[in-house]
This record gives C-alpha cells, sequence and structure tokens, in this order.
C-alpha cells in the first residue's frame, strides 16, 4: 500500500512563529505536493516539487516555503505564521504526471 | 476563470437514490479526468479515472467526460450511507509537471 504520512494531525501554534510541517511517501514517487483545504475553497495547491532540490510555486505560495532534500520527504515551512493560515494541510505524491496522487491524512493547523 | 468549476452543494439524497455530482472546466487542453472521494478528518483518495471522453462504470459508480461541451459527471446508483462524503472533481491539463486542479468538492450525505 502506497502510504503518504504526515507528522501530525493536530497542530496549534502561535503568531510569528516558525512552523515545520512534514510529509513522507514510501513508494519512491517523483512528485510531491502540498495543498491547503478551507471551507468553500477547495483544495488549493501551495507548492509541489518534481525532483529533488526542486520546486515550484502553486497558486497560493505567499507566506510559504518547502524543501525537499531528499525524494521522499518534502517539507511544508511557514516563516511567520499568521491567522489566515489556520488551515487544513494536505500532502500528496504521485508517480509522474498523469497518474493517481496519493494524499496523507491531512495536518489541521491552528495559529493563535 | 477558474480552471474547474463544482458546485459545493450540500447535496443530501435518501438511501437507494441515483446521485449526480458534476464540474466544468475551462481549458479544452485537459485529458486526464478524475474523481477523489474525501470522508470526514481524511484525505482524498482516488475513486474513479477517466482519459479523453466517455464513459467508465466501477460498480455502482459511473464517471462520464463530455469533452464537447467540458463537462465532467459523477454518478452514484442506488446510493448508500457509506457513500456519504465530499466528493471533489480533478482534472490534469497534461502538462509535464503533473499538477492537478481540483473542483471545491460536493458534500453528499445518504440518509437511511
Amino acid at each position: 500500500d502506497v502510504k503518504v504520512t504526515q507528522s501530525s494531525r493536530y497542530l496549534v501554534k502561535r503568531t510569528g512563529e516558525k512552523v515545520f510541517l512534514e510529509c513522507v511517501q514510501d513508494m519512491d514517487h517523483e512528485n510531491m505536493f502540498w495543498y491547503r483545504q478551507d471551507p468553500g475553497l477547495g483544495l488549493r495547491l501551495i507548492y509541489f516539487s518534481y525532483d529533488v532540490k526542486m520546486k515550484e510555486k502553486g497558486d497560493i505560495p505567499e507566506g510559504y516555503s518547502v524543501s525537499r532534500e531528499k525524494k521522499e520527504r518534502f517539507s511544508l515551512i511557514l516563516e511567520s505564521a499568521s491567522t489566515n493560515q489556520t488551515s487544513m494541510y494536505l500532502c500528496a505524491s504521485s508517480l509522474k504526471r498523469w497518474t493517481e496522487a496519493f494524499f496523507g491524512q491531512g495536518t489541521r493547523l491552528t495559529v493563535v | 476563470q477558474k480552471e474547474v468549476e463544482q458546485d459545493p452543494g450540500p447535496l443530501s439524497v435518501p438511501e437507494g437514490a441515483i446521485v449526480s455530482l458534476n464540474c466544468t472546466y475551462s481549458n479544452s487542453a485537459f485529458q486526464y479526468f478524475m474523481w477523489y472521494r474525501q470522508y470526514s478528518r481524511k484525505g482524498p483518495e482516488l475513486l474513479m479515472y477517466t482519459y479523453s471522453s466517455g464513459n467508465k462504470e466501477d460498480g455502482r459508480f459511473t464517471a462520464q467526460v463530455d469533452k464537447s461541451s467540458k463537462y465532467i459527471s459523477l454518478f452514484i446508483r442506488d446510493s448508500q450511507p457509506s457513500d456519504s462524503a465530499t466528493y471533489l472533481c480533478a482534472i490534469d491539463r497534461g502538462s509535464t509537471l503533473g499538477r492537478l486542479y481540483f473542483g471545491r468538492g460536493t458534500q453528499l450525505t445518504v440518509w437511511p
């Protein structure tokens, strides 16, 4: 079974903190993605990566950065957390283009 | 204009009903069409996957693509309470980077 594991299910952080969300996949997938999901807005792509050390901006990259030092791990970084970054964050991976994306269970982040 | 539009619902039907979920998209270059199902507090998982136009059937589920009108549908026959979830359409534009464009999701409740 493909497994995409996100480091935390629930996280509470303070405004201004630097936040790291970690994602690991065990299927040697090339592509990895970070989305946020908000009621009424659906899934919005923050960043994605199609290879180690490569990254591409998605639709809402402002306030976020990413790191992919190893193929299996893709980290999302909130440089200075703000309350409007309270959301559900979903990591996904896929083998190559036009193939199924597998999602992690999500991290519900609350910034207070 | 968003790449893909989906009515968020909510949709509430009795057990045994036929459910129709729909999305429209803007770019005729889209070639790969997917439906994801997301249960509460879980990540999305792939339900159906079609390439180009036509129908695809899997048990009680049928995915339909009409490229001439840029319209995709998911039909659920004999709906069950276990089908209660959010259904997201997803489209691949065929770029080299393998990113998906998601609809906002339709929340479906099937009551016994």
